[in-house]
């Protein structure tokens, strides 16, 4: 069973704050954790793949890690703005192409 | 460049009635993937393909079939439409890369409601 569980389920954080999501996922036949970014009424969208246990990914104020050995990994948000209100999603890929998402975090930044 | 192209968009369906979705995409990936979108759950996957003619059942293969006749084509039908079935569809396309780094690409959706 692919369980991926991503936690909270909902922030709301003030402009300018930081945040972190977690994501947890099946620590065996790892091959891939990709995060995607989900605004309403658009499709989602790539922000990391990540492949090796330690990566960390970055981009602008956007960053990732992955621990694959204790099956988790974290999405740091620095300095939140409205426009990264979305949903965050989590998606592992397993040996055999099986991609699983999970439920996704839905951040919500106030002016 | 129209990368993943789902259609209908939206369809309403009785129950009982049969139907197919389309997904296209022209990046010329491998891997295709049906997912259904529902409120506080996510993305779940339906079926997905690793290359033209072959499909492998996901979370929730009940009550659908695919196929993948073409690389760049995979159908999702519905033989017997239930309302358990309204959902939103999202198809998503990958490349193969060597580092399994590749992204998923994803279609705007299809809003299906059964009746």
């Amino acid at each position: 069973i692919l369980n991926v569980e991503q936690s909270p389920q909902s922030l709301h954080v003030q402009e300018g704050d930081s945040t972190n999501f977690t994501c947890s996922f099946p620590s065996s036949n790892f091959y891939a954790l990709h995060w995607y970014r989900w605004e309403t009424a658009k499709s989602p969208e790539a922000l990391f793949v990540m492949t090796l246990n330690g990566d960390e990914k970055k981009k602008g104020r956007i960053s990732a890690t992955l621990n694959t050995k204790e099956g988790y990994s974290y999405l740091y948000i620095k300095g939140s703005q409205p426009e990264d209100s979305a949903t965050y999603l989590c998606a592992f890929r397993a040996n055999n192409n099986d991609m699983r998402f999970g439920a996704g975090t839905r951040l919500t930044v106030k002016p | 460049n129209a990368g993943v192209t789902q259609t209908p968009k939206f369809r309403v369906l009785k129950t009982g009635q049969s139907m197919t979705l389309l997904c296209a995409q022209d990046m010329n990936h491998e891997y295709m993937y049906w997912y259904r979108q529902d409120p506080g759950m996510g993305l779940r996957l339906i079926h997905y393909s690793v290359g033209e003619g072959t499909t492998a059942k996901g979370e929730v293969p009940d009550g659908y079939n695919v196929s993948r006749l073409k690389k760049q084509n995979f159908l999702l039908g519905l033989e017997s439409a239930a309302p358990s079935q309204t959902s939103v569809y999202f198809c998503a396309s990958r490349k193969y890369t060597s580092g399994n780094t590749g992204e998923l690409f994803f279609g705007e959706g299809s809003r299906l409601t059964v009746l």
